[in-house]
């Protein structure tokens, strides 16, 4: 299995400032059809995952445009430009090219 | 609009079979676009993939391969809900597991879109 390696696993985060997360995949995930499918999820505490950003730098309906991925090939970053107190909860990196999908371990943000 | 509504013990035995369901609203489990998924998470291990059910002319099922042997995931197409079993559990296997639809939309590759409500299983004695 592809396995996805996030860091930090923590991250204190001052309100307005930026905020960056890095994820790194065991294996390319440019797909066999050009495309690069990776995802990032946002987990607000007491609630269930939902998707932010697919295949790199898309971001879904409803996201602020705060919220922002780059990266290609094994290495990817999701960026938060100034956070808010309601950005605070736990960010995954997803890669949908290889089955099985697999998630990274997390990245827990917070307010300092 | 999709919902799932999760329902099951929040405590197994060990050695014991844990028994989950997942209740669908608003699509089919017989869906031909859908698949029907079981994700775990713990603070060891983050999000887990556990394995899906799903339909295209007939059924299939894909499991990890850190619980294969010890799982099933099965439909029940007449209450549009589908199951979670995994068996001789450990305290290794404490987790909130959550019930998800997976789907692979061309404009926007793969995504879990609707999640139920997660439910906290504790091993213990």
């Amino acid at each position: 299995d592809v396995v996805m390696t996030q860091s930090p696993l923590s991250l204190p985060v001052t309100l307005g400032q930026p905020a960056s997360i890095s994820c790194r995949s065991s294996q390319s995930l440019v797909s066999s059809d050009g495309n690069t499918y990776l995802n990032w999820f946002q987990q607000r505490p007491g609630q269930s995952p939902r998707r932010l950003i697919y295949k790199v730098f898309n971001r879904d309906s409803g996201v602020p445009d705060r919220f922002s991925g780059s990266g290609s090939g094994t290495d990817f970053t999701l960026k938060i430009s100034r956070v808010e107190a309601e950005d605070v909860g736990v960010y995954y990196c997803m890669q949908g090219t290889h089955w099985p999908w697999t998630f990274g371990h997390g990245t827990k943000v917070e307010i300092k | 609009q999709v919902q799932l509504q999760q329902s099951g013990p929040g405590l197994v035995k060990p050695s014991q079979t844990l028994s989950l369901t997942c209740a669908i609203s608003g699509d089919s489990v017989s869906s031909n676009s859908a698949a029907w998924t079981w994700i775990r998470q713990s603070p060891s291990r983050g999000l887990e993939w556990l394995g899906r059910t799903y339909y295209r002319s007939k059924w299939y099922n894909d499991y990890a391969v850190s619980v294969k042997g010890r799982i099933a995931i099965n439909p029940d197409t007449s209450k549009n809900q589908f199951s979670l079993q995994l068996n001789s559990v450990t305290p290794e296997d404490t987790a909130v597991y959550y019930c998800a639809r997976g789907s692979f939309p061309a404009a926007t590759g793969p995504n879990f879109d609707y999640w139920g409500q997660g439910t906290l299983v504790t091993v213990s004695s």
